[in-house]
C-alpha cells in the first residue's frame, strides 16, 4: 500500500486568497489524482496529475481556477486560487495501487473560507 | 460516464444488527468493485473489494454480494459494532484506463447501543 502524506490538514483562509496544498507519496507512482468532497458529499475528481505533462481537468474544473504541478514521481500540489466560500471542502490527494484497482488517499486538507 | 447509484443515504443500526449498503452501476470494461470507508477528519480508506468471478465475498464481518446480471452489489457488516459508524462509499470501475475509480454518493452508518 501507498502511504500519502497531505499538508497542510486544514486551513482557514479569506476569500479572494490562494491556498496550495501538498501530497507526497512515500513511492514512485505514475498517476496522482486530486478529488473533492464538499460537506456530506461524494468524492469528486478534479484532476489527473501525471509527471512530466499538463494536468487532465474533468469538466467543471479549471486549471485557472485549480492549477496543479507534478514536478516528479512523488509529488504533486493543488492551488485553491481566488478562492470563495463555495470552494470550502475537503482536498483529498490520491494514487493506484495496481491500474484501476486501490486507490490510496491521503487524510484530506479541509478547507474553509470565510 | 460511469454512474453509480448508492443507497440508503444514511442509516441507523442498533448495535448487533446488520447494516446492508447497496449499489447499482452502469457498464464497465474492468471487475473490480471495492468499498471504502471514511471517518471524519480522515480520508477514504479501502475496507474490502470484490471480482465479480465470485458472487460473495467475506472478510470477518463485512460481507460484498455482487450481482453481475442486475450490475449491482451490496455491503453486509454483520454484529454491527459502533466503532462501524462512519460514510461507506461503493465505487466501480471506470470505462476506460487511465481514469479512476468513480464513486457512489456515501452512507452515512450510525450504530447506536
Amino acid at each position: 500500500s501507498a502511504v500519502i502524506s497531505q499538508k497542510p490538514s486544514r486551513d482557514i483562509c479569506q476569500r479572494g486568497t490562494s491556498l496550495t496544498i501538498q501530497c507526497q507519496v512515500d513511492s514512485q507512482v505514475t498517476m496522482m489524482f486530486w478529488y473533492r468532497q464538499q460537506p456530506g458529499q461524494s468524492l469528486t475528481l478534479i484532476a489527473t496529475a501525471n509527471q512530466g505533462s499538463e494536468a487532465t481537468y474533468e469538466s467543471g474544473f479549471v486549471i485557472d481556477k485549480f492549477p496543479i504541478s507534478r514536478p516528479n514521481l512523488t509529488f504533486s500540489t493543488l492551488t485553491v486560487s481566488n478562492m470563495s466560500p463555495e470552494d470550502s471542502s475537503i482536498y483529498l490527494c490520491s494514487v493506484e495501487g495496481t491500474a484501476n484497482e486501490k486507490l490510496f488517499f491521503g487524510s484530506g486538507t479541509q478547507l474553509s473560507v470565510l | 460516464q460511469q454512474q453509480v447509484k448508492q443507497s440508503p443515504q444514511s442509516l441507523i443500526v442498533q448495535k448487533g444488527g446488520i447494516s446492508i449498503i447497496n449499489c447499482a452501476y452502469e457498464n464497465t470494461a474492468f471487475d473490480y468493485f471495492p468499498w471504502y470507508q471514511q471517518f471524519p477528519g480522515k480520508g477514504p480508506a479501502l475496507l474490502i473489494a470484490i471480482r465479480p468471478d465470485v458472487s460473495e465475498k467475506k472478510e470477518g464481518r463485512f460481507t460484498i454480494s455482487f450481482n453481475k446480471s442486475a450490475k449491482q452489489f451490496s455491503l453486509h457488516i454483520m454484529d454491527s459494532q459502533p466503532g462501524d459508524s462512519a460514510t461507506y462509499f461503493c465505487a466501480a470501475p471506470p470505462f476506460s484506463f487511465n481514469t479512476p475509480l468513480v464513486f457512489g454518493k456515501g452512507t452515512r452508518l450510525s450504530v447506536i447501543a
